[in-house]
């Protein structure tokens, strides 16, 4: 069981816009910024978003992000078939002294 | 560009013990902290362990606590991860990760290292 909790899946046509939701708590989403990661099928996980919507060089600007009290999404607009992945959230978490992630959500472009 | 490469994973028996080795380069090691994170077959991310960029301060998942020990010789640039009292639970992947800052986010992962626990 994950401390913060995702869809375990997603989907959508090329050219879409899908949101994934990572909803925790206080003591980790609610007082500390969220990060998200994409796992392309057989790679190590990459950092696609960090400080709640921020993109490292490199990242499109079709990847978005934000915050609202103890829950975070992650958006992707303009859909394209290399998005097909699984895409993780991470945040601090106060309580555990430790790093907290979603389960995971494998998100399927149709 | 930053390189992160782990070894020494391999076949453990349950109870046995294992060191993982992570050779950092392209990046100042000596200023930046560092994680191991694991993954299960099939399943997802689960972080391991945290040392800060001078080994004074350690975190560690609570699945790991008391049997996985995280050190790191900045002379060498290189990380580690002592393995004891392994249980099958522990089979996974583990990746050598360079913290991101202070936003406690992971910016480099390496390609991992494939760890069995199984008799």
């Amino acid at each position: 069981q994950s401390v913060l909790t995702q869809p375990p899946a997603a989907s959508g046509t090329p050219g879409q816009r899908v949101t994934i939701s990572c909803s925790g708590s206080r003591s980790n989403i609610g007082d500390n910024p969220v990060s998200w990661y994409q796992q392309l099928p057989g790679t190590a996980p990459k950092l696609l978003l960090y400080t709640n919507n921020q993109r490292p060089s490199g990242v499109p600007d079709r990847f978005s992000g934000s915050k609202s009290g103890a829950s975070a999404s992650l958006a992707i607009s303009g859909l394209q078939s290399e998005d097909e992945a699984d895409y993780y959230c991470a945040a601090w978490d106060d309580s555990l002294s430790g790093v907290v992630f979603g389960g995971g959500t494998k998100l399927t472009v149709l | 560009q930053v390189q992160l490469v782990e070894s020494g994973g391999g076949v453990v028996q349950p109870g046995g013990s294992l060191r993982l080795s992570c050779a950092a380069s392209g990046f100042t090691f000596s200023s930046n902290a560092m994680h191991w994170v694991r993954q299960a077959p099939g399943k997802g991310l689960e972080w391991v362990a945290f040392i800060r960029y001078d080994g004074s301060k350690t975190y560690y998942a609570d699945s790991v606590k008391g049997r996985f020990t995280i050190s790191r010789d900045n002379s060498k640039t290189m990380v580690y991860v002592q393995m004891n009292s392994l249980r099958a639970e522990d089979t996974a992947v583990y990746y050598c990760v360079k913290h991101g800052g202070s936003g406690w986010y992971l910016d480099n992962w390496g390609q991992g290292t494939l760890v069995t626990v199984s008799s």
